[in-house]
């Protein structure tokens, strides 16, 4: 079966950094993507990785490990508006997306 | 206003009751998709269109049904609802040919069904 894994919640600071892991086990692989939702919002796109290594974009970073099957999502200097959840997702041999459950991200002063 | 407009945006129901949810989008895209989202899960397609005359079933169509009645309309249909639709319905589009399948999504219609 095909599967996305990624933590149900993480907690950090204000200012601080922190990643958010992404493991996945698909039925082929074209891209992978990070979406950001806000409580009671719409997921919107933060960034898409198909080849290996790292893509920066301002304090978002994401990165991918096709051999490990794995990527993550950095995200520096935080900032109270960055409360929100983290959306996973894998494009298939198909070109389906296959979803992980998100990553609650809660920021504290 | 919004690219991807989906209403209603909350809705509470009774099982048995038919229950319609349209979504129109004015980014001129060609591919159109209906989600589910519940706690604890990830977004689950339901149905996708990649144009006016192209329906396909998602992840979990039974109980659902839709109709592609233009390039910019996609409505879902729940013919009989019961209480385990209840969810937050997400439309979607997403341009033809693009590289990276970046996906639009409407704000979302909360349905409660009682």
């Amino acid at each position: 079966g095909q599967n996305i894994d990624q933590p149900t919640e993480m907690t950090a600071t204000e200012g601080a950094i922190v990643q958010i892991n992404c493991t996945y086990q698909t039925s082929g692989f074209n891209g992978l993507f990070w979406y950001q939702q806000h409580a009671g919002e719409a997921p919107t796109f933060l960034s898409y990785n198909v080849l290996d290594g790292l893509e920066e974009k301002g304090r978002f970073s994401s990165f991918l490990s096709r051999s490990k099957g794995y990527s993550y999502l950095l995200l520096k200097e935080l900032q109270m508006k960055d409360s929100a959840s983290y959306l996973c997702a894998v494009m298939d041999s198909n070109y389906q997306l296959i979803w992980g459950a998100g990553t609650k991200l809660i920021i504290k002063p | 206003d919004a690219d991807v407009t989906q209403t209603p945006r909350n809705r509470i129901t009774k099982t048995g009751k038919r229950i319609m949810l349209e979504c129109s989008q004015t980014k001129g895209h060609d591919r159109m998709y209906w989600y589910r989202q519940d706690p604890g899960l990830g977004l689950r397609l339901i149905y996708y269109s990649f144009d006016v005359k192209d329906i396909n079933k998602g992840e979990i169509s039974d109980g659902y049904s839709v109709s592609r009645q233009a390039q910019a309309k996609f409505s879902l249909s729940l013919e009989s609802a019961i209480p385990n639709q209840t969810a937050l319905y997400f439309c979607a589009t997403s341009e033809r040919d693009r590289d990276t399948g970046e996906l639009f999504f409407g704000e979302g219609s909360r349905l409660t069904v009682l």
